[in-house]
């Protein structure tokens, strides 16, 4: 809903960097959050960014362009534990609620 | 710390009968509980979310009719799929957020995983 659009897919190595883009229609927008989800369990929360530029929290760091409707979820020394599917979830003031895409399936390989 | 559990976590139903799966919140105020579900093809869909006090809102493509939802109090949270079909199954996830507290996170239940026979 809300136009949020994620790639289905993405791989990369173990020890390297993985790229999670998200687009949203812009209209209204009124903060985004990253979620992780493993196959068969809730998502859990990783990050929330309401103002433009990079957010570095460490092993993820998010970005947000509110001008263009653009995030990304930055993952540094990747392991392979970090296989997941990641969530991007914008917010919308008027019903205070998230609106998801449907999330990009990371691989992580050796 | 803040935990929403959800049950049942699995569950099975025939065509045409009903479901219903409950949420409940600890350690934090539920103000607000949004439904969500989860297509076998991964699509995040929202059902509805429900603001203790106010009307429940229904996403279109949902309604009150089919997905009836009782929120009572701060820490409980439920949900029925009325005449359930093949196009209802998948994973129900119920996300509640403290609308007074300072943070913007919404907090997962696991999900109730439904298959429709």
């Amino acid at each position: 809903g809300q136009g949020v659009e994620q790639p289905d897919n993405l791989m990369s190595v173990e020890g390297t960097f993985a790229r999670v883009n998200c687009t949203y229609s812009t209209s209204g927008f009124n903060g985004l959050s990253w979620y992780q989800q493993r196959e068969g369990h809730a998502p859990v929360f990783l990050s929330y960014v309401v103002l433009d530029g990079l957010k570095d929290s460490g092993h993820f760091s998010t970005f947000l362009s509110r001008s263009n409707g653009y995030s990304y979820l930055l993952l540094t020394e990747l392991q392979i534990k970090d296989s997941a599917s990641y969530l991007c979830a914008v917010r919308w003031p008027n019903y205070n609620v998230l609106y998801f895409g449907s999330g990009t399936k990371l691989t992580v390989e050796p | 710390g803040a935990l929403v559990y959800q049950y049942p976590r699995r569950t099975i139903c025939k065509s045409g009968t009903s479901m219903r799966m409950e949420c409940q919140a600890v350690g934090f105020q539920a103000t607000s509980v949004a439904w969500y579900r989860q297509s076998p093809q991964k699509t995040f869909e929202l059902i509805a979310l429900s603001t203790v006090n106010s009307a429940i809102k229904y996403e279109q493509n949902f309604t009150q009719e089919k997905f009836p939802i009782s929120h009572p109090n701060l820490s409980f949270s439920s949900m029925t799929v009325l005449n359930a079909y093949l196009e209802d199954r998948g994973l129900y996830l119920c996300g509640a957020r403290d609308l007074q507290g300072a943070g913007a996170e919404q907090f997962f239940g696991p999900g109730t995983r439904l298959t429709v026979l």
